[in-house]
């Protein structure tokens, strides 16, 4: 069946520092993919997506790039901030099934 | 503005009793969705509804029971028989379709049930 993996968190480091978080799915057929966010108390919001290979979403200085050959979708951002602590969370759609896949949710923890 | 809707913010229940929580959407989307996340966890699907008067049983739909009455609301009963409720609840709708968004849920602020 289809699924996402994501790295366990949490994630600490230090605010200006290169952030990778990993995101890994398995899907029979071509998925679109998702990173959303979920600051403290709150609902979640969606980062960005991507809906075929070699698509690359970008928002708010994140990035991923769908990768197909990998089934990877990792995020990354160049320079963190303290206000980017929040969990992050990787999931795939497939087109005939309103239904999210989800990814058990990787927490990021920034410090000053 | 449209968007997706929950109330109350927190609840407190005692035990035995059964609860209804609130989402209401004006993004005029089919679908829409309850989840539910404990501590430290990801999200499980509770229940989903693609059109009004019909829903279906997500991975943990024992003890909730919902209502699709109308396109704009989605209400979730925490029912005595759901043994541990204590959890956040998250609502979400999204477009219908394999011409819509790719399925780009989007979610409400979420109550906080606490059973005491």
């Amino acid at each position: 069946g289809n699924s996402v993996t994501q790295m366990e968190g949490p994630v600490t480091l230090s605010e200006e520092a290169f952030l990778t978080i990993n995101c890994t799915y398995t899907a029979t057929g071509y998925p679109s993919l998702f990173w959303y966010v979920q600051y403290p108390g709150e609902g979640l919001q969606l980062l960005l997506k991507a809906t075929k290979a070699d698509d690359k979403g970008s928002n708010k200085g994140f990035e991923a790039t769908y990768r197909k050959e990998t089934t990877s979708f990792h995020l990354e951002k160049g320079s963190v901030q303290v206000s980017d602590s929040a969990v992050y969370f990787c999931a795939l759609s497939m087109d005939s099934n309103y239904q999210l896949i989800w990814g058990a949710g990787t927490k990021l923890i920034i410090k000053p | 503005d449209g968007g997706i809707t929950q109330s109350p913010k927190y609840l407190f229940r005692k035990e035995g009793q059964n609860v209804t929580l609130s989402c209401e959407q004006n993004l005029n989307h089919d679908a829409m969705y309850w989840y539910r996340q404990d501590p430290g966890q990801g999200l499980r699907l509770i229940y989903y509804s693609q059109i009004v008067n019909d829903f279906q049983k997500g991975d943990i739909a024992e003890g909730y029971s919902v209502s699709r009455e109308k396109k704009e609301s989605f209400p979730l009963t925490v029912t005595s028989a759901q043994k541990n409720p204590t959890a956040f609840y998250l609502c979400a709708s999204s477009s219908a379709g394999a011409l819509s968004s790719y399925n780009e849920q989007f979610f409400g602020p979420g109550t906080r049930l606490t059973v005491l």
